[in-house]
């Protein structure tokens, strides 16, 4: 079955800190992939997703993420955090050949920065 | 904007309670999805619909059941509620659940005791 797996449980960063949080999947054919983002209180909204073409794909917020097919990673980066980027994120993959479309998620990163 | 709701954000109940969570989207769209989110665990699918009174088995289906009586309108059953089903539920939908993502409601906070 597929899976998705986040190294990273728990991040702590100063403000201006960059960040790389890593994803990687274990489907070989094609996939969609989504990184995820759910601020204290909030939603879960979306951050940034990739599904064909340029392999690096820029998201709101400043984030950016990087599709490496050969490695199966998708790692999600920002050059300088802020106070406000703490929350949780969660790295989500989609077989593209599924019949299902179903979204397999990671066990999410949680970032705390500190001001 | 795309908007989901769900009935609560908090609920309480006793085991062995039938629970019923419901959620709403207003975007007119055909798939709908029940996760249970869990510390260390991520987003565990429970159910999926793709059309109204059709409904797909996820990950997690035990203990759990849905209806989709309206296309809008995609409830969760806990027919008798147990302590292992205290969890933060997240309702999703999208038009094209090859082609788009999925939009996200607030969750509902269960606590069954």
């Amino acid at each position: 079955a597929q899976s998705v797996s986040q190294h990273n449980h728990h991040v702590i960063l100063s403000e201006a800190a960059s960040l790389e949080l890593g994803c990687n999947y274990s489907y070989g054919g094609t996939v969609n992939l989504f990184w995820y983002v759910q601020y204290p209180g909030q939603h879960l909204q979306l951050l940034l997703k990739y599904f064909s073409g340029d392999p690096l794909v820029k998201g709101i917020k400043g984030f950016e993420a990087e599709f490496i097919k050969s490695k199966f990673s998708f790692n999600l980066r920002k050059p300088s955090v802020q106070w406000s980027d703490t929350a949780e994120y969660f790295c989500a993959v989609r077989d593209g050949s599924s019949n299902t479309g179903k979204l397999i998620f990671g066990q999410g990163t949680t970032l705390q920065v500190k001001p | 904007d795309v908007k989901v709701t769900q009935s609560s954000r908090y609920l309480v109940k006793r085991t062995g309670e039938k629970v019923f969570l419901e959620c709403v989207q207003d975007m007119d769209h055909e798939n709908m999805f029940w996760y249970r989110q869990d510390p260390g665990l991520g987003l565990r699918l429970i159910y999926f619909s793709y059309d109204v009174k059709m409904k797909e088995k996820g990950d997690i289906p035990e203990g759990y059941s849905v209806s989709r009586e309206k296309k809008e309108r995609f409830s969760l059953i806990l027919e008798s509620a147990s302590t292992n089903q205290t969890s933060m539920y997240l309702c999703a939908s999208t038009h094209d659940r090859f082609l788009h993502e999925q939009y996200f409601g607030p969750g509902t906070r269960l606590t069954v005791t």
